[in-house]
């Protein structure tokens, strides 16, 4: 069945830093690809997202690439900020389901001043 | 603010009892979706209602219900409640049936249930 599964960390960075979280999937066909955040007491927000290969996704500094060949969207800044602070998620979606979203478990990122 | 309501922010109660929660969609979207976030097993995909009508099934348990209303709210009914029920349950929303078309769900910050 359908699957995510991202590097679950907690991952710790000094401002500034560069970041990559990875996340790999499986699923049948051509799914459509996202990256949530999670503020601390906040619910979730769309990141960014691509719905086909090679695509890039990008907001706020943030960059995924859909990579069909290694079934890869990782995450990555150049340069992480204090408020960067969050859980991140990575997710895909189907075709006629695609509201129904398949959820890794989770990346606590922690950065630090 | 994503504009999804969901209330009680909070909520305590033990073994063997029937909680509701209860979403508002943000204004306009038709489709509500519920999520079971544990420790044990993540952020899990429970249902999806549009229209007040049910359109997918996740992992749901029987004891677990829920509704779409004529207003567009709905509400996730959990009954003989056990331990391993204790988790923060997400409503989200969006305009169409399939997400808008792109996948993009707007959550509310959730219902922290804890059963003692």
């Amino acid at each position: 069945g359908d699957s995510v599964t991202q590097m679950e960390g907690p991952v710790t960075l000094s401002e500034e830093a560069f970041l990559t979280i990875n996340c790999t999937y499986t699923a049948t066909g051509y799914p459509s690809l996202f990256w949530y955040v999670q503020y601390p007491g906040e619910g979730l927000q769309l990141l960014l997202k691509a719905t086909k290969a090679d695509d890039k996704g990008s907001n706020k500094g943030f960059e995924a690439t859909y990579r069909k060949e290694t079934t890869s969207f990782h995450l990555e800044k150049g340069s992480v900020q204090v408020s960067d602070s969050a859980v991140y998620f990575c997710a895909l979606s189907r075709g006629s389901t695609l509201g129904r979203l398949y959820f890794g478990r989770g990346t606590q990122l922690t950065v630090w001043p | 603010d994503s504009g999804v309501t969901q209330t009680p922010k909070h909520l305590i109660t033990a073994t063997g009892q029937r909680v509701t929660l209860r979403c508002s969609p943000r204004s306009g979207d038709l489709s509500v979706y519920w999520y079971q976030q544990s420790l044990d097993q993540g952020l899990q995909f429970l249902i999806h209602y549009y229209n007040g009508e049910e359109r997918a099934k996740g992992n749901i348990l029987e004891r677990f219900s829920a509704q779409q209303f004529p207003d567009l709210h709905s509400e996730l009914n959990l009954s003989s409640l056990e331990l391993g029920d204790s988790a923060l349950y997400f409503c989200a929303s969006s305009a169409g049936l399939a997400g808008g078309h792109t996948g993009e769900l707007f959550f509310g910050e959730g219902s922290r249930l804890t059963v003692l």
